[in-house]
């Protein structure tokens, strides 16, 4: 089957860094998303992955490795807003989207 | 503005009740999605139309009945639901089914069937 892990949830600092991790084993693979999602808000779009290595937006970055099946979303200088959810979401062969269950990041001052 | 709007977004039904969500696109994309989203579990995918036509039925129960009248527009008819089916419907579009591109959500309707 098709398996999206995350962690459930995480504590940070503000101003702090902190790294998101997510590995996935699906049939095929053509990108990898990052999305932010607020309390009660729609999923918004951070980053798109489908080469190896590091992409970087601002305090954002996204890493994937294919060959591990690996990708992991840094925040950088973290700051109270940064409290959501984020999900991690795989296009396998089929180019159908595979949702991991979000991780929930809590910063603390 | 997400340019994806939805309506509306807390709905309390009974379990004989009939209701009907509504989604509407302002971003001319082709593909139109619902999903559902319960606590800590992946967003579930229910239903996909691509250019008004549905191309996926992810086995949801017939209590849900989608309807996409053309491409700006999706609606997910609700009737004898059960409390189990409470959760967060979420639509989304994107520019096209097949090919890695992003999809736009709206905020969704919480729903709470009683």
């Amino acid at each position: 089957g098709q398996n999206i892990d995350q962690p459930t949830e995480m504590t940070a600092t503000e101003g702090a860094i902190v790294q998101i991790n997510c590995t996935y084993q699906t049939s095929g693979f053509n990108g990898l998303f990052w999305y932010q999602q607020h309390a009660g808000e729609a999923p918004t779009f951070l980053s798109y992955n489908v080469l190896d290595g590091l992409e970087e937006k601002g305090r954002f970055s996204s890493f994937l490795s294919r060959s591990k099946g690996y990708s992991y979303l840094l925040l950088k200088e973290l700051q109270m807003k940064d409290s959501a959810s984020y999900l991690c979401a795989v296009i396998d062969s089929n180019y159908q989207l595979i949702w991991g269950a979000g991780t929930k990041l809590i910063i603390k001052p | 503005e997400t340019g994806v709007t939805q309506t509306p977004r807390h709905l309390v039904m009974g379990m004989t009740n009939k209701k009907s969500l509504k989604c509407e696109q302002h971003l001319g994309h082709n593909a139109m999605y619902w999903y559902k989203q319960s606590a800590k579990k992946p967003l579930e995918l229910m239903f996909v139309y691509n250019f008004k036509e549905q191309t996926e039925n992810n086995s949801v129960p017939s209590r849900f009945s989608p309807e996409c009248p053309n491409s700006s527009h999706l609606f997910l008819h609700l009737h004898t639901l059960q409390p189990e089916d409470s959760a967060l419907y979420l639509c989304a579009s994107s520019q096209k089914q097949d090919g890695p591109t992003e999809a736009f959500f709206g905020q969704g309707t919480r729903l709470t069937v009683v």
